[in-house]
């Protein structure tokens, strides 16, 4: 089962930052959250993952609290393309070779 | 470099045969998997490998086989097909490394089976 709870939908405006939440309550000390998306049809895109500290790449900021227990995906100025699902996800055993998909978040940019 | 490459892209089977899922990535990754995903549902982990010569079983592996005899390829082999395994198919691969940068994904393979 997933490890992870998420809400099953959002809505944004365009140019507004989306701010997506992840518990993951039963989170052990070396597993990391991945986070990835996926579009209409297309297979799940990979876009940041993080241990303790905040993350931040090309694509999105991770912030995770300090208990670890949860974490929020930042977009910082949404776009039409960003509609799509995303799935928080943390991986079994401290690794990453096994990844179980929750039912993720659709999050809908609205214009 | 390729990443990720899945045939076909689309299939209709007839119920009872068979037949072979080909995924391939040119990536040097360690892991690779096997995902189902069921419309409106979200993707179901079937087979995983973590390399060559190495695989495990995900959440529904009944009904499928796979193997690994190299690092490139993880062929995804469905025995007797049925109706219940009319799905979209997508294979993945990663680095072995904890905290790596995550998996990479396929384009898909629809399969119907009637």
């Amino acid at each position: 089962d997933a490890k992870t709870t998420q809400p099953t939908s959002m809505d944004c405006a365009e140019g507004r930052a989306a701010n997506l939440p992840c518990n993951h309550s039963t989170i052990s000390g070396n597993e990391y959250v991945y986070w990835y998306r996926q579009i209409h049809s297309q297979g799940p895109q990979y876009i940041i993952h993080g241990l303790k500290n905040n993350e931040t790449n090309e694509m999105a900021s991770l912030i995770i609290t300090e208990d670890r227990k949860s974490s929020t995906l930042i977009l910082p100025h949404a776009t039409l393309r960003d509609t799509a699902v995303y799935y928080c996800i943390v991986p079994d055993q401290g690794g990453s070779e096994k990844l179980v998909f929750g039912k993720g978040t659709k999050l809908t940019v609205n214009p | 470099n390729a990443g990720v490459t899945q045939t076909p892209k689309f299939q209709v089977l007839k119920t009872g045969q068979s037949m072979t899922l080909q995924c391939a990535q040119d990536m040097n990754h360690e892991y690779m998997s096997w995902y189902r995903q069921d419309p409106g549902m979200g993707l179901r982990l079937i087979h995983y490998s973590v390399g060559a010569g190495i695989t495990d079983q995900g959440e529904v592996p009944n009904g499928y086989n796979v193997s690994r005899s190299t690092t490139e390829d993880f062929p995804l082999r469905l025995l007797s097909a049925a109706p219940s395994q009319t799905s979209v198919y997508f294979c993945a691969s990663s680095y072995r490394r904890t905290g790596g940068l995550g998996y990479t994904f396929g384009s898909g393979t629809r399969l119907t089976v009637v």
